[in-house]
């Protein structure tokens, strides 16, 4: 059974506006949840990252919203760029440091 | 700044074969993760190792072993290689931030082949 489901596998947005990447997951264990960028022949890079006791976390263009009680986090991208496209995959774990479960990712295409 | 080094970068054999893969983890981390990526899937965890012992272990197979070095360096090592072995095989390194999220650093993977 898949924990962690990105339901949207692409999204495709204008240059210049916001791009909204959704994560759902099914454990109320997982504490941690992070935020991975991959191009192709590449490994995931850390975008950000946020923890169950806080709602929010911003960092630049990114911000991730987190709702514990609906298991549901999700990513903002603003003002998005065509460089911003990659498959964005969510992670989740139930310690800091612990083993990461990922969602199927969402290819995000950023139109000039 | 020093990323998480791996290698080899490609590497293909045969059935029933034996494969290396090494990991060289971001300076001062001290816990080693590896995750193995099939085709249009995402990655799934394998084993994890936290100041040279094995910390968690997912879903590795009988067939493979893994083990962390002094100098914090990784090796997976993969015996009677089967077909749907291949895969594209990350690891990834972080270290107790005293923060909140201990940040997995991922490095370029290893695209394995196994004809």
């Amino acid at each position: 059974d898949q924990q962690v489901k990105q339901n949207s596998p692409s999204l495709s947005v204008q240059e210049g506006r916001i791009s909204i990447l959704n994560c759902d997951y099914t454990n109320s264990m997982f504490d941690y949840f992070l935020w991975y960028k991959k191009y192709p022949a590449e490994g995931p890079t850390f975008l950000i990252s946020i923890s169950s006791i806080k709602d929010k976390n911003e960092d630049g263009r990114f911000t991730v919203f987190l709702n514990k009680s609906a298991k549901h986090l999700s990513l903002h991208i603003v003002p998005s760029q065509p460089g911003d496209s990659a498959v964005y995959f969510c992670a989740v774990g139930e310690t800091s440091g612990s083993r990461l479960t990922f969602g199927e990712g969402t290819q995000l295409t950023v139109n000039p | 700044a020093a990323g998480v080094i791996q290698s080899p970068r490609h590497l293909i054999k045969e059935k029933r074969e034996t494969a290396t893969l090494k990991c060289y983890p971001i300076p001062r981390h001290d816990t080693v993760y590896w995750y193995q990526q099939g085709p249009g899937q995402d990655p799934q965890f394998l084993i994890s190792f936290y100041e040279k012992m094995q910390s968690d272990k997912g879903s590795i197979p009988d067939r493979f072993s893994a083990q962390q070095f002094s100098d914090y360096h990784s090796e997976l090592n993969m015996s009677s290689l089967e077909l749907g072995d291949s895969a594209l095989y990350f690891c990834a390194s972080s270290s107790p931030s005293g923060g909140v999220v201990d940040t997995q650093y991922f490095g370029p993977g290893t695209r394995l082949t196994v004809l």
